[in-house]
Order: structure tokens, then C-alpha cells, then sequence
């Protein structure tokens, strides 16, 4: 079975301060990770995958195998970060197909 | 740009009606998913399809079914609403090659109220 683990429901940060939202997950095989981000009264959105380790309006996250972690984070929080993030795993599921699971979410208020 | 629509942002319906969401998305995409999402929840994953006619159940399938008939369309049917099914529905789709490895593209959602 495939876990997300997202700890924090809310996390409040004034700005300017670095920003760093744990995601912990539980898989067997060699996942796939994702973070997905919603603003306020937007649709769901991909922010950044681990396969491209790329940095997305300042966000990094790094897969660390070890500590199956996979945290997301910013050296300097906007006003504009304020949303909703979930993290999310691609794995495979009992039957062949890949399968993605979403963690609960946390909510990250950027306070100005 | 990949587009996903939702038939409803809102909709209200009383305790045993047979209510139905209505996906659709322009990309050409085999995948698509219903997911529901509640607070201190997430998402969770309700039914997939990876081809027109086929379903697979997600993680809490029960009180819902699919619908698959066309490619772009795919539908989420609630038989007999109750009031524990209140929630916001995501509809999400992803091309194929490998399921689930290419980025989901959400719709807008749908907030189900079961009065």
C-alpha cells in the first residue's frame, strides 16, 4: 500500500522567513512524487514533480529516499504562496495501474 | 492548454436522489479520475478509467459508480445521495503512456450539497 503523510494541516510564516512543508510517504517500489498547489479559488494545479528537478516560483523539493521524505521548500515566502498544498505519490496499485495518492494537505498562510 | 470542465460548481439534492457530475476534458487524454476532497481529508480517489468503457475502483468506491462511454466524457454517479457524500468532487485527466506518471489536470470541482 501507498501512504502520503502530510503532518502539518497549517503552517503560518511571516514573509520573507523560509518556508518548508513536510511530506513523508510509505511505498515499496521507486515512487514518483509530486506537489500539487490550489489558491484560493483556483483549480488544483501541478506545482513541481521530483523527475524534474526543477524550481517552480521559487520552490524546490528534493526526494530523499532514505528518510522517504519529499519536502517542499522555499528560502523566502511571498504573500502570493498562500494556498493549499498537497503532496502526492505515483505508484502502482494491486491490479498494474499507477495509481496516484494524495496526502491530507497543508495549508500555508504567509503572514504579510 | 489542457481544459477540464465540471457540468456544475454547485449543486444541491435531497437524501435518495440519483445525482450525476459530468467530466469532460479537450485533450485527447485516456485517463481520467473522480476524487473527492474534504477538509483535514485531501483528495481521495473514488474511481479511474484508462480507456473508454473501462473503470477501475479507487479508494473509496462505495456508494458511487463510473460512466465511460466516450473518451472526453467521464461521469460520476451518485445512486442514491446521502448526507455524508456532501463534499467537493475533482474530476482530473492525464494522457497515457504510464497511468499516473503524467501531470493530472483538474477541473474546477464541484460542491455537492445532500440535504
Amino acid at each position: 500500500a501507498q501512504r502520503v503523510t502530510q503532518p502539518e494541516k497549517l503552517l503560518s510564516v511571516f514573509k520573507g522567513a523560509p518556508v518548508e512543508l513536510k511530506c513523508n510517504y510509505s511505498y515499496s517500489g521507486s515512487p514518483e512524487l509530486f506537489w500539487y498547489v490550489q489558491y484560493s479559488r483556483q483549480r488544483l494545479q501541478l506545482l513541481l514533480r521530483h523527475i524534474s528537478r526543477e524550481s517552480i516560483k521559487g520552490f524546490t523539493a528534493d526526494l530523499n529516499k532514505g528518510e522517504t521524505s519529499f519536502h517542499l521548500k522555499k528560502p523566502f515566502a511571498q504573500e502570493e504562496d498562500s494556498a493549499m498544498y498537497y503532496c502526492a505519490l505515483s505508484g502502482s496499485n494491486s491490479g498494474g495501474y499507477q495509481k496516484v495518492t494524495f496526502g491530507t494537505g497543508t495549508k500555508l498562510q504567509v503572514i504579510p | 492548454d489542457v481544459k477540464v470542465t465540471q457540468s456544475s460548481r454547485y449543486l444541491v439534492k435531497r437524501t435518495g436522489e440519483k445525482v450525476f457530475l459530468e467530466c469532460v476534458q479537450d485533450m485527447d487524454h485516456e485517463n481520467m479520475f473522480w476524487y473527492r476532497q474534504d477538509p483535514g481529508l485531501g483528495l481521495r480517489l473514488i474511481y479511474f478509467s484508462y480507456d473508454v468503457k473501462m473503470k477501475e475502483k479507487g479508494d473509496i468506491p462505495e456508494g458511487y459508480s463510473v460512466s465511460r462511454e466516450k473518451k472526453e466524457r467521464f461521469s460520476l454517479i451518485l445512486e442514491s445521495a446521502s448526507t455524508n457524500q456532501t463534499s467537493m468532487y475533482l474530476c482530473a485527466s492525464t494522457s497515457s503512456g504510464e497511468l499516473g506518471t503524467d501531470t493530472q489536470y483538474f477541473g474546477p470541482g464541484t460542491r455537492l450539497t445532500v440535504l
